[in-house]
């Protein structure tokens, strides 16, 4: 079975710029969260949207925003980029809201700004 | 708020030298404590999930126990192969599926 995808793998953007990242989660899952991780550091929490509701927000800015569709698939959107924006961008599936269900992630968007 | 500390950093180990790493956590009402395994350029891998004191989870040359401040994920005998980072990770109570995650541990593990 195919695991979690992301899409772009690598994107070079400069400051002031948008970008769109997306993401599809495993098969028959219906929870998808969103992670930046800066170099040398642990990931830290975006967004988790299920059943295409926002279940949880982190400590970003409101030039971050997601969505999540029908088919589960998801989202992240930035605007006007910062150079502090660079990081890995990782999305993680798990089968529902709640409970201690482990998160599965893909292998993330490189994300560059100049 | 809730947080993560691991230790130590880095840790290099000869090939065969077992040892332990260590995940302190402070939470509001554990929901799970996750540890993940991160090659470079990947995403992190899921390793283990535990729920309560005294749980002890094993796969393959890795065993994580949890207490009610700390857990440790045991490497016995490791191989070059089991070089990563390691990241702890908790989620607390509530309707989010949030993790917390530690800065990460790096092992390198020299044949």
């Amino acid at each position: 079975d195919a695991g979690v995808t992301q899409s772009p793998t690598h994107l070079i953007k400069t400051r002031g710029q948008q970008v769109t990242l997306r993401c599809s989660p495993i098969s028959g899952h219906k929870s998808v969260s969103w992670y930046q991780q800066v170099l040398g550091q642990g990931p830290q929490f975006i967004f988790q949207y299920y059943e295409k509701e926002e279940r949880g927000r982190g400590n970003f800015p409101d030039r971050f925003s997601a969505r999540q569709f029908p088919n589960y698939s998801s989202e992240l959107n930035v605007n006007a980029l910062l150079l502090g924006d660079s990081a890995l961008y990782l999305c993680a599936s798990s089968l529902g809201a709640g409970g201690g269900q482990p998160q599965h992630f893909g292998d993330g968007t490189r994300l560059s700004i100049l | 708020e809730d947080q993560v500390t691991q230790s130590p950093e880095a840790l290099r180990l000869q090939e065969g030298e077992s040892s332990s790493l260590n995940c302190s956590y402070t939470v509001s009402g554990l929901r799970g404590l996750f540890w993940y395994r991160q090659d470079p350029g990947k995403g992190p891998e899921f390793l283990f999930t535990l729920y309560s004191a005294g749980e002890e989870k094993e796969k393959e040359r890795l065993k994580a126990t949890l207490t009610k401040k700390e857990s440790f994920l045991h490497i016995t005998a490791p191989k070059p192969e089991d070089s990563a980072t390691y990241l702890c990770a908790v989620r607390s109570q509530g309707g989010s599926e949030k993790l917390v995650f530690g800065k990460g541990m790096k092992l390198t593990v020299n044949p």
